[in-house]
């Protein structure tokens, strides 16, 4: 497509629930993010994906959080065992290259809803 | 994480008014970015930054890579409607953008 397309657009689940939230990148963009706004802030990284691999993880809060790329196009960012915390906007992007000099193309994002 | 302050939080404006915001980091960013985030939308990038004291042009949009390399702002002039939205600052270090807290614009006819 001609965006980074997020799937689903809102998600609520109940506690302690699993939820899986759907990236597909711009084609042929090899780097791929995840971020994470909760309400009035500005986003947070989460994860960074160069091909199939997780080049940096270090902004997943917990090891309740995962994400996959297994063909190196879309990704999964996987939550379990929800919590009310997790609330928030789950932003996706994607750019040509690691470097991602021309900036970050997002998605609409997933607003997931944990009550 | 890294704190990026921005300000104002807040701004509301008359329709034609230049509008001016800033963002500060207590660290060094090789890359500033600017983005403008409407309601239920990702955020779309207005304007980047690579070197300390580029001054960049966007249309109406004009930014600063400040010369400690640990501020930058954004200039819009004359105002329209369609400005109203959510800018944010980010700055990059490795793979990872860190962003501001935001400045919402509400622009006035």
């Amino acid at each position: 497509g001609a965006g980074v397309s997020q799937t689903p657009s809102n998600k609520v689940t109940e506690k302690g629930k699993y939820v899986e939230l759907r990236c597909d990148p711009i084609s042929g963009h090899t780097a791929l993010y995840w971020y994470r706004q909760s309400l009035g802030q500005g986003p947070e990284f989460l994860i960074y994906f160069q091909g199939t691999g997780a080049a940096d993880d270090s902004g997943l809060p917990n090891d309740r959080f995962f994400a996959v790329r297994p063909e190196g196009s879309v990704s999964t960012l996987k939550i379990q065992r929800t919590e009310r915390g997790d609330s928030a906007v789950y932003l996706c992007a994607s750019s040509l290259s690691g470097t991602g000099n021309y900036g970050y193309t997002f998605g609409s994002g997933t607003r997931l809803t944990v009550v | 994480g890294q704190q990026l302050n921005q300000s104002p939080q807040s701004m509301f404006i008359q329709e034609g008014e230049d509008v001016s915001m800033n963002c500060t980091s207590s660290s060094i960013f090789n890359t500033w970015l600017w983005y403008k985030q409407d309601p239920g939308e990702g955020p779309v990038l207005l304007i980047a930054l690579y070197k300390a004291g580029e001054l960049t042009s966007n249309g109406r949009l004009t930014a600063q890579f400040g010369i400690t390399r640990k501020d930058s702002f954004l200039n819009i002039s004359a105002s329209i409607p369609s400005d109203v939205g959510i800018y944010f600052c980010a700055g990059q270090r490795g793979n990872q953008f860190y962003f501001g807290t935001g400045t919402s614009l509400t622009v006035i006819p």
